[in-house]
């Protein structure tokens, strides 16, 4: 079965300085990779997305991510935060053909004026 | 953007009553809803997959006496949570498709969720 790990449940960082969310994933074929958005009282948004070709995907609000198939992760990054990304994020996988999610605990961004 | 509107979104109740989670879809029609439960510190796990008209697919472990789902019109899926104990006291979330999940994944949308508590 698929694992999702994210790395850090909490993470703060500076406005202004960048960010970095780490996500591995267990599977050995290359599955579907995401990346959401929990702000609070909201549901989940999607982020970005990966599913074929190039590896390294945009999202939005400046988000980037980029699929590495020999390390098996998918790590968010943004170059500068702002306020407004403070939030819980959350790493997910889907195997092709699949239509279920999993995925990780989240990480919850805190952003330092 | 589409919406799902889930409600209630917090709920405390004694143990042994029932406990019903609305999920609805506003501005399109969900042909598949799913919701699954978060424990504190824990990812989002998978709890069941509902069709409109037919009956839920459950997960393993997971009681489908215990977790009703009911999915009867095209834009309202609900969870009930019969004879609540404490142990289900939970983060439960539903989302929501208006096409196959399994190729329109960027066109699965999410309740904010609604924290459960059970005393």
């Amino acid at each position: 079965a698929q694992s999702v790990t994210q790395l850090g449940s909490h993470v703060s960082v500076s406005e202004g300085a960048l960010v970095l969310l780490r996500c591995n994933y267990s599977s050995s074929v290359p599955p579907y990779l995401f990346w959401y958005v929990q702000y609070p009282n909201q549901g989940l948004q999607l982020l970005l997305k990966y599913t074929t070709g190039a590896t390294l995907v945009k999202g939005i609000n400046g988000f980037e991510a980029e699929f590495k198939k020999s390390e098996t992760s998918f790590h968010l990054t943004k170059p500068s935060a702002h306020m407004s990304d403070a939030a819980e994020y959350f790493c997910a996988v889907r195997d092709f053909g699949n239509e279920k999610l999993t995925f990780g605990t989240g990480t919850r961004l805190t952003i330092i004026p | 953007g589409a919406v799902v509107s889930q409600h209630p979104s917090r709920v405390i109740c004694k143990s042994g009553t029932s406990v019903k989670i609305e999920c609805r879809s506003l501005d399109f029609q969900a042909t598949t809803m799913f919701w699954y439960r978060q424990f504190p510190k824990q990812s989002l796990m998978l709890m069941a997959t509902s069709n409109e008209g037919s009956k839920a697919t459950y997960e393993q472990g997971v009681e489908k006496d215990k977790f009703l789902i009911n999915h009867a019109s095209l834009t309202l899926s609900t969870l009930t949570v019969t004879s609540a104990h404490p142990e289900d006291s939970s983060f439960y979330i539903c989302s929501a498709t208006p096409g196959d999940p399994a190729t329109n994944i960027e066109k699965l949308f999410f309740g904010s969720g609604t924290q459960l508590s059970v005393l």
